[in-house]
């Protein structure tokens, strides 16, 4: 049981590149959810997903896109990479109450 | 919208002295409390979760909260402070599946 997988751990990207950030759970776990980290902020959400084929915008979705396409897998796709996205991503997972997290990637964009 | 406060981006204490790291939310209704804690360069661990089965929480590593209403606050304590307690703590609200975060409070153990 691995919970909840993320690749990869480190990346750096130049701007404008694209990269697809890779989440896939193996609890069955209905709902999936990214945020980024920056210092003093907190978490934010960016997406969330209640259920394969159903996603929606959090706080701040803009530059980043998602799909469900099965309960295991909710990737996050960087479009054009900016500096502003340098942060750390978190996938997060529940089956309706309490979350489980990855272990992040951590991404910087020059 | 909701919204997540935590007093003091950095709290201080002495090793075997009392940990207060406070959280008040803004809702009118008791939603799904956490509280989360981040070792440097790692991920979140769930210390401890609210979900209006009982007004204090017993979490892990000797950790509770407790959730006063009447306050809008879920305020996290430990009755002594550990050197291995160190890291980030993280308080947040669950609202309709999205996570409400605080901005964290760093708890610095002194010697």
């Amino acid at each position: 049981n691995a919970g909840v997988t993320q690749t990869p751990k480190f990346q750096v990207l130049k701007t404008g590149q694209s990269m697809t950030l890779q989440c896939a759970q193996d609890m069955n776990h209905e709902y999936m959810s990214w945020y980024r980290q920056d210092p003093g902020m907190g978490l934010r959400l960016i997406h969330y997903s209640v259920g394969a084929g159903i996603t929606d915008q959090g706080e701040v979705p803009n530059g980043y896109n998602v799909s469900r396409s099965t309960t295991e897998d909710f990737p996050l796709r960087l479009l054009s990479a900016a500096p502003s996205q340098t942060s750390v991503y978190f996938c997060a997972s529940s089956p309706g109450q309490g979350y489980t997290f990855g272990s992040g990637t951590r991404l910087t964009v020059v | 919208a909701q919204s997540v406060t935590q007093l003091g981006s950095h709290v201080s204490v002495s090793e075997g002295a009392l940990v207060l790291l406070r959280c008040n939310y803004s809702s009118s209704v008791p939603p799904y409390l956490f509280w989360y804690v981040q070792y440097p360069n790692q991920g979140l661990q769930l210390l401890l979760k609210y979900t209006s089965a009982a007004t204090l929480v017993k979490g892990i590593n000797g950790f509770e909260a407790e959730f006063k209403k009447s306050e809008t606050s879920f305020h996290l304590t430990k009755p002594s402070a550990h050197m291995s307690d160190a890291a980030e703590y993280f308080c947040a609200v669950d609202s309709n599946y999205q996570l409400i975060w605080g901005a964290g409070t760093k708890l610095i153990i002194k010697p």
